[in-house]
């Protein structure tokens, strides 16, 4: 079975701009997380997608969104780009909400 | 909230000796708890996890943890480094009761000198 796949893997973009990634879970998996690690505040959950729905979300500001889409891949968006975004984004799926997470291998965002 | 406390964020040991990392944990609820593994420009990899279950858990890759409730502590240990282990460790704990919603450790980046 295919793991959790992310794209893209790497991405440079200035602040102010916009960003959208994306995560493919396994397949049969409805649930998404996804979470920030970055060297300073470590790893830190930012939302959760269960069945096309946000479950529960962590406290990033509201720059932050995602939506799940029916096949369950999820995207991510971050607006007006800030150095601080750069991060490691992580997307994790789970067969069930809240679930035994399997996580992809990341998207590494550089803002300049 | 459930927080978790990784204790040295640079471990090192020598090839062949004893792995010892440290993880601390405060829950309200009984938990599930987790070591993960990440190699540079990887994602997460679970290596064991307790859910109630034997308090002393054996991993992937010849780690294994202990559960003491008393001491509110996971520590991971594995008897015998071998270079494939240098790695960053994450310990996790469960936000809420019988869910995987996980709250991390800073994280210990292991070095293994030959």
């Amino acid at each position: 079975k295919a793991g959790v796949t992310q794209t893209p893997r790497y991405l440079i973009k200035t602040r102010g701009q916009q960003v959208t990634l994306s995560c493919s879970p396994i397949s049969g998996h409805r649930s998404v997380s996804w979470y920030q690690q970055t060297p300073g505040q470590g790893l830190q959950f930012l939302f959760e997608y269960f069945s096309e729905t946000q479950r529960n979300k962590g406290n990033f500001p509201g720059r932050f969104s995602g939506r799940q889409f029916s096949n369950s891949r999820s995207e991510m968006n971050v607006s007006t780009l800030e150095l601080g975004d750069s991060a490691l984004y992580l997307c994790a799926s789970s067969l069930v909400e809240r679930g035994e997470q399997f996580f992809g291998p990341g998207t590494r965002l550089t803002v300049l | 909230a459930q927080s978790v406390t990784q204790l040295g964020s640079h471990v090192s040991v020598s090839e062949g000796a004893l792995v010892l990392l440290r993880c601390n944990y405060s829950s309200s609820v009984p938990p599930y708890l987790f070591w993960y593994v990440q190699y540079p420009n990887q994602g997460l990899q679970l290596l064991l996890k307790y859910t109630s279950a034997a308090t002393l858990v054996k991993g992937i890759n010849g780690f294994e943890a202990e559960f003491k409730k008393s001491e509110t502590s996971f520590h991971l240990t594995k008897p015998s480094a071998h270079m494939s282990d240098a790695a960053e460790y994450f310990c996790a704990v469960s936000e809420e009761a019988g869910s995987y919603q996980l709250t991390f450790g800073k994280g210990t980046k292991l070095s293994v000198i030959p």
